[in-house]
């Protein structure tokens, strides 16, 4: 089992919709998490770090479950410029070593 | 700031060659690691560091070698390029080693033939 898990999508949504990926992780002891989003042929660049209760940022909101090993990522009102690849970022172990999920892909429609 | 920047930007190289793939960040970061994306695979973690004279290996360390001499600069160097080596490679720098969030450079794509 890897130990970072996305859906690989696309998801394929309408301008104005609202859309959710999970991530889920195989190790308990993981401390931080984050999104990332990165677009084609570009370097990921943090998009929000994902609190243990939870946060938003504007059209954007994150949840961490611990005790179902998840994250989740919740775009509200979704924008053409929101098309991209969504990565989930996890802290391994307590450790320096960042996981990287395989990404889920966003395109928005018009 | 120029942030974190790579060079080259794409290099070609045949089977058996060397070269270093370079790394600086302007920003004082601690942290500095090395990671490349394949296709399916995501990004994976090559080679990290958490400060000067001090780095250690990732998830795929093997065929690569790194050195921090000092904290802006963290190269990657291949030692015998491989085809298996074909990728975009991403170096990226965090003020916080554990909590901190990364700042990625560009991109270097390589190809080995």
């Amino acid at each position: 089992r890897k130990e970072v898990e996305q859906d690989p999508g696309p998801f394929n949504v309408p301008e104005g919709a609202t859309v959710a990926f999970n991530c889920t992780y195989s190790n308990s002891a993981s401390q931080s998490f984050f999104w990332y989003r990165q677009d084609c042929r570009k370097e990921p660049k943090l998009l929000m770090s994902v609190y243990s209760s939870g946060n938003e940022d504007g059209r954007f909101t994150a949840q961490l479950n611990r005790a179902s090993q998840y994250i989740s990522l919740l775009i509200r009102d979704s924008k053409l410029s929101d098309s991209a690849t969504y990565l989930c970022v996890v802290n391994s172990e307590g450790t320096y070593k960042y996981i990287f999920g395989t990404g889920t892909r966003l395109k928005v429609l018009a | 700031n120029a942030g974190v920047t790579q060079t080259p930007k794409f290099q070609v190289l045949k089977t058996g060659q060397s070269m270093t793939l370079q790394c600086a960040q302007d920003m004082n970061h601690e942290y500095m690691s090395w990671y490349r994306q394949d296709p399916g695979m995501g990004l994976r973690l090559i080679h990290y560091s958490v400060g000067a004279g001090i780095t250690d290996q990732g998830e795929v360390p093997n065929g690569y070698n790194v050195s921090r001499s000092t904290t802006e600069d963290f190269p990657l160097r291949l030692l015998s390029a491989a085809p298996s080596q074909t990728s975009v490679y991403f170096c990226a720098s965090s003020p916080q080693g554990i909590l901190g969030t990364q700042y990625f450079g560009p991109g270097t794509r390589l190809l080995v033939l």
